[in-house]
């Protein structure tokens, strides 16, 4: 079974500049999760989706950072403009159903450095 | 609003040994309990999941505990081995959120 897979593996760009990264969940999974992943701290969500409807989003800098799921598969994070503390790891996680109950699988992630 | 704990930031021990990791949390109101593995520039893999009904979880040479009442989780980690050299970290699900702990860096000495 294919896992989730994300690209581009690693970014850099300039404060002010905009990076888009792409999430390909685990086939069949509804519901689909962006983290983002501080050096040295534990990844804190940013969104999840349920399908390509969006459950949570409360923790999206939503002033900078957008999140889409099209036809509920695929889903991209753009990040415009981006700051320096916007540097992280941006991990893509998908789960058969909700968190509550399910295993979730993460992605290798997406590094981004803004220089 | 809940706050996942994980002590000690690092850990470094001589192959073969046994090992605890601890986790504790401030709201015991949860769902369940997830401990993860994440192996330098890579993502998570899910090691054990604790549902709250449960008090532990075991796969291999890895042993979970969960004590909801205490806000506490360890993991167990028998027989230790370079390859387990990794940060461990645990996350706790509630009725709002997957909250996760910063991790334990542990290394394994040969």
């Amino acid at each position: 079974e294919a896992g989730v897979a994300q690209s581009p593996r690693y970014k850099i760009i300039e404060k002010r500049q905009s990076v888009a990264f792409w999430c390909n969940p685990i086939s069949g999974h509804a519901t689909l999760y962006w983290y983002q992943q501080i050096l040295g701290q534990g990844p804190k969500l940013l969104i999840q989706f349920q399908n390509n409807g969006v459950v949570d989003d409360s923790q999206l800098p939503k002033d900078r950072f957008s999140a889409e799921r099209l036809k509920g598969v695929d889903s991209t994070l753009k990040i415009q403009p981006a700051k320096l503390e916007d540097s992280a790891v941006y991990l893509c996680a998908s789960s058969h159903t909700g968190r509550t109950g399910n295993t979730i699988y993460f992605g290798e992630g997406s590094w981004l450095t803004v220089v | 609003k809940q706050e996942v704990t994980q002590i000690p930031a690092a850990l470094s021990v001589p192959e073969g040994e046994n090992l605890v990791l601890n986790c504790s949390f401030t709201d015991s109101a949860i769902y369940n309990l997830q401990w993860f593995r994440q192996d330098p520039g890579k993502g998570l893999t899910s090691l054990l999941l604790i549902q709250s009904s449960q008090r532990e979880q075991t796969s291999g040479r890895l042993n979970a505990s969960l004590d909801k009442s205490s806000g506490r989780s360890t993991l167990y980690i028998a027989a230790s081995q370079p390859g387990d050299s990794a940060t461990y970290l645990c996350a706790v699900s509630d009725n709002n959120d997957m909250r996760f702990g910063a991790g334990t860096r542990l290394t394994v000495k040969p």
